[in-house]
């Protein structure tokens, strides 16, 4: 049964302290998206990539937030330096690129909270 | 104005209940469209695809209505086990995969 997988599921943190989320998306599947889901804000999207390039971190604040892939099995988001207001689930989805009507599948999440 | 909102709810309904929800979205330029469920403090999962000529899956019922930019679930005979929230999600073609999400409305059902 495939699926995507988070570490770590829960994080707490000081503010200031970096923060590191990892995904591992289906494999196979050559599209990665971050998102961030609030009370407040619903889920947002933070960045997107395809075949491992960036295609879109518009929704990422860029002085503090930064998302890579390193390799196709490896997708990550970091937070430096965190801040209170960055306190929210973070999720990682997959998906096979170029098919406008594919499922997303997304991972369990990373719960993270910034005191 | 959000791209695609939703009433946050909560539907409170009896089991056995018909409810409907409804999700508007701005851009006359989105393509595909769908409709996830989340439980509670889990992830978002796909409940069903929007077709513009509707699409049944059971007892959900999904309808696009691209002249007044909306669509809708209904669920008939509600169950327990759909107490969920409901989130609707928007494709814009060019944009690839994409999805711009609503924030969701929330269904209690209730013995």
């Amino acid at each position: 049964d495939a699926r995507v997988t988070q570490t770590p599921r829960h994080k707490v943190t000081e503010m200031g302290q970096e923060v590191t989320m990892r995904c591992q998306p289906i494999l196979g599947h050559n599209t990665v998206f971050w998102y961030r889901q609030t009370m407040m804000q619903g889920l947002e999207l933070l960045a997107y990539f395809r075949n491992r390039a960036p295609l879109d971190d518009s929704g990422m604040p860029k002085d503090r937030f930064s998302a890579e892939m390193p390799d196709a099995t490896l997708a990550t988001l970091k937070i430096q330096p965190s801040e209170p207001r960055d306190s929210a689930v973070y999720f990682c989805a997959s998906v096979t690129g170029g098919l406008a009507g594919a499922e997303q599948y997304f991972g369990p999440g990373t719960r993270l909270t910034v005191t | 104005r959000k791209e695609v909102e939703q009433d946050p709810g909560p539907f409170n309904v009896p089991e056995g209940a018909t409810v409907a929800f409804n999700c508007t979205y701005s851009n006359s330029a989105s393509q595909s469209f769908f409709w996830y469920r989340q439980d509670c403090r889990k992830e978002p999962k796909l409940l069903m695809s929007v077709y513009s000529s509707g699409n049944e899956d059971g007892r959900f019922t999904a309808q696009l209505n691209r002249a007044s930019q909306y669509i809708s679930l209904l669920i008939r005979d509600s169950k327990l086990s759909d107490s969920a929230t409901y989130l609707c999600a928007v494709n814009i073609e060019r944009a690839g995969n994409m999805l711009t999400f609503g924030g969701g409305t929330r269904l209690m059902v209730k013995p």
